[in-house]
């Protein structure tokens, strides 16, 4: 079964840190491409960019550039986003998704993240 | 960059046809995927490539794509596809995945 499976919620301090992933399996991990999904609380989907695990090319949407990293370790098949300093608009469910052709097809089940003081 | 636009919100009976639209510029030159996706879950790819289904999907769940306007079809509808739809493309010229706002779909 072709499934990605994401870490588990994470509640942080505003100013923290955090690394959250996202392990393909059931696939070729780095013949897809891995993309990231913000959904704020109450809110629509945002695309934040996406990595192609085969060789770490990745690319950023506008809107997130310089606010995250995606990263991916194709040894282990995992995906990765990270913030070095969180702020509480960071709140929000995070999903990963392989993407085929211009489309995502296989998503994460979400993680959701709180920043809170 | 390119703007896909949703009405927030429709409503049907049960057994009624529901119909959802995507709006863009020039959209039925591009290739549209449409995703439900139901409170507390992650979405779901419904309809991709303008009109095919993966498999697992209902045929009651069509699509099309014409001039400035995709259109998410839902026949003989049920009380469990009350959910939020979402329409999709891939914007070549920023290299971008691109979603609409979203439409709440309500069986009354």
């Amino acid at each position: 079964e072709v499934q990605l499976v994401q870490s588990g919620a994470e509640v942080k301090k505003p100013g923290e840190s955090l690394k959250i992933s996202c392990k393909g399996s059931g696939y070729s991990f780095t013949s897809y491409w891995i993309g990231w999904v913000r959904q704020m609380p109450g809110k629509g989907l945002e695309w934040m960019g996406i990595i192609y695990p085969g060789d770490s090319d990745t690319r950023y949407s506008p809107s997130f550039q310089g606010q995250v990293t995606i990263s991916a370790d194709k040894s282990i098949s995992t995906a990765y986003l990270q913030w070095s300093s969180l702020k509480a608009s960071d709140t929000a469910m995070y999903y990963c998704a392989r993407r085929t052709g211009s489309h995502p097809d296989i998503w994460g089940q979400g993680t959701m993240v709180t920043v809170s003081s | 960059s390119y703007v896909l636009t949703q009405p927030p919100s429709v409503s049907v009976a049960p057994g009624q046809t529901a119909r959802i639209t995507c709006g863009g510029n020039n959209i039925g030159s591009k290739s549209v995927h449409w995703y439900q996706q139901k409170p507390g879950q992650a979405p779901v790819l419904v309809v991709y490539d303008d009109s095919d289904r993966p498999s697992g999907i209902p045929e009651r769940f069509s699509g099309s794509n014409s001039g400035n306007t995709a259109t998410l079809t839902i026949s003989r509808v049920e009380a469990g596809d009350e959910a939020d739809y979402y329409c999709q493309v891939w914007d070549s010229s920023s290299d971008q995945v691109v979603f609409g706002g979203g439409t709440k779909l309500t069986v009354l």
